[in-house]
């Protein structure tokens, strides 16, 4: 297991269209987290779960979006009827617990979305 | 491949020199603290984390500093090198399950 995972590395795509996002964790993590990184920004907090259940969800997580972690492994994030707002990195990451310990929470490489 | 932060505030330091970056934090509660280093076209990569009852903490030629009062945050790399150009993030928590980011700060390393 070399990390956290993220296909596709970019994706464009119209407006209006929808856009699914796949995210695979290290192996014992049962904690994912995605977030959202705009241009000269930090990452922004989108949702969380633990082993399947999703735990927390951001208000920047409008309803046209949706995640999922159907058994508890890999997850995906959805945008429906993409928007040029929603051109952004999108960021997983896993742990084995709360972000206590940093080295524990790691990033993968990220899915660049352009909308166009 | 395209660039984190196009627009961040930018430290440029002489190779070999030391480096110091800041980081204002926002919420007081926050009582966990981490810095990350972000590559163009990489995911946050972990450098050194703090807890808030620590003032400082070090790391191989990184520390971490954080002073509650005034809630910032700083880390100290020692003798730059031109690897360690990148953008550079604060990131908080407080006990909760995810981390509040800052801003960033470039950081280019000129040999």
């Amino acid at each position: 297991d070399t990390g956290v995972s993220q296909d596709p590395r970019h994706k464009i795509t119209k407006r209006g269209q929808n856009v699914t996002f796949r995210c695979d964790p290290i192996s014992e993590h049962n904690r994912l987290y995605w977030y959202r990184q705009t241009l000269g920004q930090g990452p922004e907090f989108l949702t969380y779960f633990q082993n399947e259940a999703q735990l927390e969800k951001s208000r920047l997580l409008s309803d046209r979006f949706s995640a999922e972690r159907p058994k508890g492994s890999f997850s995906t994030l959805e945008i429906q009827r993409t928007e040029q707002g929603d051109s952004a990195m999108y960021l997983c990451a896993s742990s084995l617990a709360r972000p206590r310990q940093g080295n524990g929470y790691t990033f993968g490489s990220g899915t660049r979305l352009t909308v166009v | 491949g395209e660039s984190v932060g196009l627009h961040l505030p930018t430290l440029s330091v002489q190779e070999g020199d030391n480096s110091i970056i800041n980081c204002a934090y926002s919420n007081s509660a926050s009582d966990y603290f981490i810095w990350y280093k972000q590559e163009s076209g990489k995911g946050p990569q972990f450098i050194i984390d703090i807890r808030s009852n620590m003032d400082k903490r070090q790391g191989q030629r990184v520390t971490v500093l954080l002073n509650k009062t005034v809630k910032h945050l700083s880390l100290q790399i020692a003798a730059t090198q031109p690897g360690d150009s990148a953008v550079y993030f604060c990131a908080e928590n407080n006990a909760g399950n995810m981390l509040t980011f800052g801003g960033g700060t470039r950081l280019m390393v000129k040999p």
